[in-house]
C-alpha cells in the first residue's frame, strides 16, 4: 500500500515568518493530495488540496508544491499569524476511496 | 447545520466489553469512512463505505464491525474491546469517490482499561 512520510513532527516559527512541511508518498499512481489542519479537540479540517496534474496551488497566504517525479509534495503558509498554530496533516490517495495520512506536524507560532 | 457528528464524544469502557461509536451525517453524502488516530501513526483507515448495504476493508480493520443500513449512519462496534483500541476515533464522508473533499467529525474518545 501507499506510504506518507511527514516531516518535521515540530515546527516553531515567529509570527510573521513563513512555515514550510514536507511530504513524501511512495505510490506513484496516487494523484489527489489534500491538506488538513486540526485544532485542539476537533476532527482534522481540509485547508487545501491538488491533483496530480497540477504543479503548484495557492490560497491567499497558504499554498502546496507538488513534484511528481520526486513523489514529494509541501505545504508553504506564509505571514504565519498566531491562529495557524495546529497539527497539520498530508495525505495522499489515488481512488479517492483510501487516504493515507502522514503522521503531522506540530505547527506553534510565537508572538 | 449539524453536518457530521458523532457519538459519544467520550466513552470508558473495559477489555471485553462491546462498545458502539455512533456517526451520522446529513449531507447524503455516499461515501463514510472510519479513522483511528493515534500518536505517531497519523490517522489510519479501519473501514469506509461507498453507499448503503456496501462496506470495506480499510488499513486496520482487525477487531472492528461496521454496517451500513442507511446512507446517514454508519456505526462502528468493537466486538470486544482490547487495550490497544484506545484511540481516538474520526468519522468522515464525502460525496463520492475521487477526490471529494472529506469532512470529518469531532471525534470519539475512548479508552479501553
Amino acid at each position: 500500500g501507499e506510504n506518507v512520510e511527514q516531516h518535521p513532527s515540530t515546527l516553531s516559527v515567529q509570527e510573521g515568518d513563513s512555515a514550510v512541511i514536507k511530504c513524501t508518498y511512495s505510490d506513484s499512481a496516487s494523484n489527489y493530495f489534500p491538506w488538513y489542519k486540526q485544532e485542539l479537540g476537533k476532527g482534522p479540517q481540509l485547508i487545501i488540496d491538488i491533483r496530480s496534474n497540477v504543479g503548484e496551488k495557492k490560497d491567499q497566504r497558504i499554498a502546496v508544491t507538488l513534484n511528481k517525479t520526486a513523489k514529494h509534495f509541501s505545504l508553504h503558509i506564509t505571514e504565519t499569524q498566531p491562529e495557524d498554530s495546529a497539527v497539520y496533516f498530508c495525505a495522499a490517495s489515488k481512488t479517492g476511496n483510501q487516504f493515507y495520512f502522514g503522521t503531522g506536524t506540530s505547527l506553534t507560532v510565537i508572538p | 447545520d449539524a453536518g457530521i457528528t458523532q457519538s459519544p464524544r467520550y466513552k470508558i469502557t473495559e477489555t471485553g466489553r462491546q462498545v458502539t461509536l455512533m456517526c451520522h451525517q446529513t449531507w447524503s453524502h455516499s461515501y463514510m469512512f472510519w479513522y483511528r488516530q493515534d500518536l505517531g501513526h497519523g490517522l489510519r483507515l479501519i473501514y469506509y463505505s461507498a453507499a448503503a448495504d456496501i462496506t470495506d476493508k480499510g488499513e486496520v480493520p482487525d477487531g472492528y464491525v461496521v454496517s451500513r443500513s442507511k446512507t446517514e449512519n454508519f456505526p462502528l462496534t468493537l466486538e470486544s474491546a482490547t487495550r490497544s483500541q484506545t484511540s481516538v476515533y474520526f468519522c468522515a464522508s464525502t460525496g463520492a469517490g475521487g477526490g471529494e473533499t472529506q469532512y470529518f467529525g469531532p471525534g470519539t474518545r475512548l479508552l479501553v482499561l
